[in-house]
């Protein structure tokens, strides 16, 4: 079993639409989770970072965390065209740092 | 601040060659980490520093690949010989400390041919 498991996709949403994106995690000592953008050709990018158990909302954005079931889930809130990237999971378990394969985001005009 | 630099941004070389890919974190973080992306493998972690420390080495593939950070500005990542399955975008990342968000630099696209 993986460190961190991503549904790879491909996810498609209409413009103006929620997009719902999903990650569990294996190490129930996991402290703190991060999610990440990397467009076609770029670097990973940092969106949010939650450490704690429920939402946390920045912009369109919000993270939230469930440490009872291992998982942990982005909401992107009126999506947009821009929004289209890959989404990797990030978990860090206190000993290592994992990432997950990513979830690939298609936001359609 | 300039973010994370590393250079060169492209690298084409032939198998059996030394490749040398090079980092400069952001000033003031004191972890450093070397990731590896590939289509196949996604993501990996080959290394990281701590206050310029190897603390996890265990993703390096194998004796071919080694690391070194002299400085708190500096590191390198060198493959000798290069094989053409070492193909990838080479990630460099830092961050405050070793269990803090983590910063990408731009990343060096190599070509083994």
């Amino acid at each position: 079993q993986k460190e961190v498991e991503q549904n790879s996709g491909p996810l498609s949403v209409p413009e103006g639409a929620i997009a719902s994106l999903n990650c569990t995690y294996s190490d129930r000592v996991s402290q703190s989770f991060f999610w990440y953008r990397q467009y076609s050709g770029k670097s990973p990018e940092l969106i949010m970072s939650i450490y704690s158990n429920g939402d946390k909302e920045d912009g369109r954005f919000t993270a939230q965390l469930n440490k009872a079931s291992q998982y942990v889930s982005l909401l992107i809130r009126d999506s947009q065209p821009s929004d289209s990237a890959t989404y990797l999971c990030a978990v860090n378990t206190g000993n290592q740092f994992y990432f997950g394969t990513g979830t690939s985001l298609t936001v359609i005009p | 601040d300039a973010g994370v630099i590393q250079s060169p941004r492209h690298e084409v070389t032939e198998m059996g060659q030394e490749v040398t890919l090079r980092c400069k974190p952001i000033s003031g973080h004191n972890s450093l980490f070397w990731y590896r992306q590939t289509m196949m493998r996604g993501l990996e972690l080959l290394i990281y520093f701590n206050n310029n420390v190897p603390i996890d080495d265990s993703g390096m593939p194998e004796d071919r690949f080694s690391a070194k950070m002299p400085n708190a500005s500096f590191s390198t990542l060198k493959i000798q010989p290069s094989e053409p399955r070492d193909s990838a975008v080479y990630f460099c990342a830092s961050s405050l400390a070793e269990h803090n968000e983590q910063f990408f630099g731009p990343g060096t696209r190599l070509t083994v041919l």
